[in-house]
C-alpha cells in the first residue's frame, strides 16, 4: 500500500494562476481532510470530506474549492492564487470506523505564490 | 469551536534526558487526543492516543496523560535520542460531535547527543 500520495511535490505559482493539488489513499477510507501548514500555526483545516460526492468546510476555506468525484481521490483547487496562500499543504484521511479515528498524512505539497 | 494551546514552542534537552510537551484544550466535548511527530520534510505520522476514558497510556518510552476536569493533556518522552528530535503536534478531537481534528501550534524538540 502505497498509503496516502500528494501530487505535486513541489509548485511555484505567480498570484492569479490556478491550480489544482491531488491527493490519492489506496486504504479504501471514507473520510478525506485538506490541511495547510504555515509556521507557528500549526495545521489548520481546509476542507474535508466524509464520503464520495460530499465536502465540507473547516477552519479556513475561502479561496480554496474541492471535489469527491472518486472515493480514492480529494483534489483542491486554488482558483485565483494569492501570495497569502504559500504554504505547505497536507491530505490526509481516516476509516468511517468508531473506533479507528487515526488520520494518515501525506507527504505534503510545499506551495509557493508570487 | 475547541481551541487547543501547546507549550513550549521549543524544548532542548541532552540525550537520555526526560522531555515534557503540555496542551490544554476548551471544549469539554472532545473525547480523542492524539500526538502527531513531524520530521523534516514529511507528513505528520501518529505515535500515541488517548481517549477521554483514560487516565493515561503507555507506549515504550512514550506516555500521555490526561486530566478531563483540567482540560489538559501532556505528551512524556523517557530516554530521549537523537532520533526524538522532531516537531509534535498535539490535537483534541470530538468523536460525535464536530468530527474535526484540532491541532496545537507545534513543538519543536532537540535532542543533543
Amino acid at each position: 500500500n502505497a498509503g496516502v500520495t500528494q501530487t505535486p511535490k513541489f509548485r511555484v505559482l505567480k498570484t492569479g494562476q490556478s491550480m489544482t493539488l491531488l491527493c490519492a489513499q489506496d486504504m479504501n477510507h471514507e473520510y478525506m481532510y485538506w490541511y495547510r501548514q504555515d509556521p507557528g500555526m500549526g495545521l489548520r483545516l481546509i476542507h474535508y470530506s466524509v464520503g464520495e460526492g460530499t465536502t465540507a468546510k473547516g477552519e479556513v476555506p475561502d479561496g480554496y474549492n474541492v471535489s469527491r468525484l472518486k472515493k480514492q481521490n480529494f483534489l483542491l483547487g486554488l482558483e485565483s492564487a494569492a501570495p497569502s496562500q504559500t504554504s505547505v499543504y497536507f491530505c490526509a484521511s481516516r476509516e468511517d470506523r468508531e473506533k479507528v479515528i487515526e488520520q494518515f498524512f501525506g507527504p505534503g505539497t510545499r506551495l509557493t505564490v508570487l | 469551536g475547541e481551541n487547543v494551546e501547546q507549550h513550549p514552542s521549543t524544548l532542548s534537552v541532552q540525550e537520555g534526558d526526560s522531555a515534557v510537551i503540555k496542551c490544554t484544550y476548551s471544549d469539554s466535548a472532545s473525547n480523542y487526543f492524539p500526538w502527531y511527530k513531524q520530521e523534516l520534510g514529511k507528513g505528520p505520522q501518529l505515535i500515541i492516543d488517548i481517549r477521554s476514558n483514560v487516565g493515561e497510556k503507555k507506549d515504550q518510552r512514550i506516555a500521555v496523560t490526561l486530566n478531563k476536569t483540567a482540560k489538559h493533556f501532556s505528551l512524556h518522552i523517557t530516554e530521549t535520542q537523537p532520533e526524538d528530535s522532531a516537531v509534535y503536534f498535539c490535537a483534541a478531537f470530538s468523536q460525535g460531535g464536530s468530527e474535526k481534528l484540532v491541532f496545537g501550534k507545534g513543538t519543536k524538540l532537540t535532542v543533543n547527543p
